[in-house]
């Protein structure tokens, strides 16, 4: 299986602040068709995860454009900037190239 | 308008069979391209993914569930199911089903208890 290390786990901001949340697999996630199949998602409390970014760098729709993705091969980060409160919650990276799909363990995003 | 709502059992006993559905509304598994993905999270936990099912039957199985895993779908009515075998107490969690892998259910939650 794809091993995704996620840093950190526990993220402290503040509010209007700007984060980065690293995922690193264990192999490279680039698909045989050319896609990179890494995307991120935001689950709050109570909630399903929610899709904010897909194939490394697309923001998903309705997404606001203060989360951005970068990065490639096995390397990839998620860039939140000007946090706001809805923004809160744990945060997970999906690589979806090889089966079994794999998680990251997840990076919390709380009020310092 | 996409939405995925999954529905289940609640409670069980280890060596039962769990079943789930999943229905969805605002796509088809019969497009090309199409899949339905199952995904569990024990409370507090992280996430894993179980099985998936694709437009053309195509069925893929974590292998970390070895062989108690069945995926399938009914395309006319819009669903997909789950099926796992032989629970135990390490099964109990909230299961989700997704549209790979952009939209998810709400989720059910499961628990095996004796």
């Amino acid at each position: 299986d794809v091993l995704m290390t996620q840093t950190p786990v526990s993220l402290p901001v503040s509010l209007g602040g700007q984060v980065s949340i690293s995922c690193r697999s264990s192999q490279s996630l680039v698909h045989s068709d050319g896609n990179t199949y890494l995307h991120w998602y935001l689950q709050k409390p109570g909630q399903s995860p929610q899709l904010l970014i897909y194939r490394v760098s697309n923001r998903f729709s309705g997404v606001p454009d203060r989360f951005s993705g970068s990065g490639s091969g096995t390397d990839f980060t998620l860039k939140i900037s000007r946090v706001e409160p809805e923004d809160l919650g744990v945060y997970y990276c999906l690589q979806s190239t090889h089966f079994p799909y794999t998680f990251g363990a997840g990076t919390k995003l709380e009020l310092k | 308008q996409v939405t995925l709502k999954e529905s289940g059992p609640g409670i069980l006993q280890p060596s039962q069979t769990l079943s789930l559905t999943c229905t969805f509304s605002g796509f088809s598994l019969s497009t090309y391209g199409m899949g339905v993905g199952w995904i569990r999270q024990p409370s507090g936990k992280g996430l894993e993914w179980l099985a998936n099912i694709w437009w053309d039957d195509d069925k893929y199985y974590n292998p970390s569930l070895k062989n108690r895993l069945t995926i399938s779908k009914d395309t006319s009515n819009n669903q997909a199911f789950l099926k796992i075998t032989n629970v135990d107490t390490a099964d109990t969690a909230t299961y989700y089903c997704a549209r790979i892998a952009n939209y998810w259910g709400q989720g059910v939650m499961v628990t095996v208890s004796s």
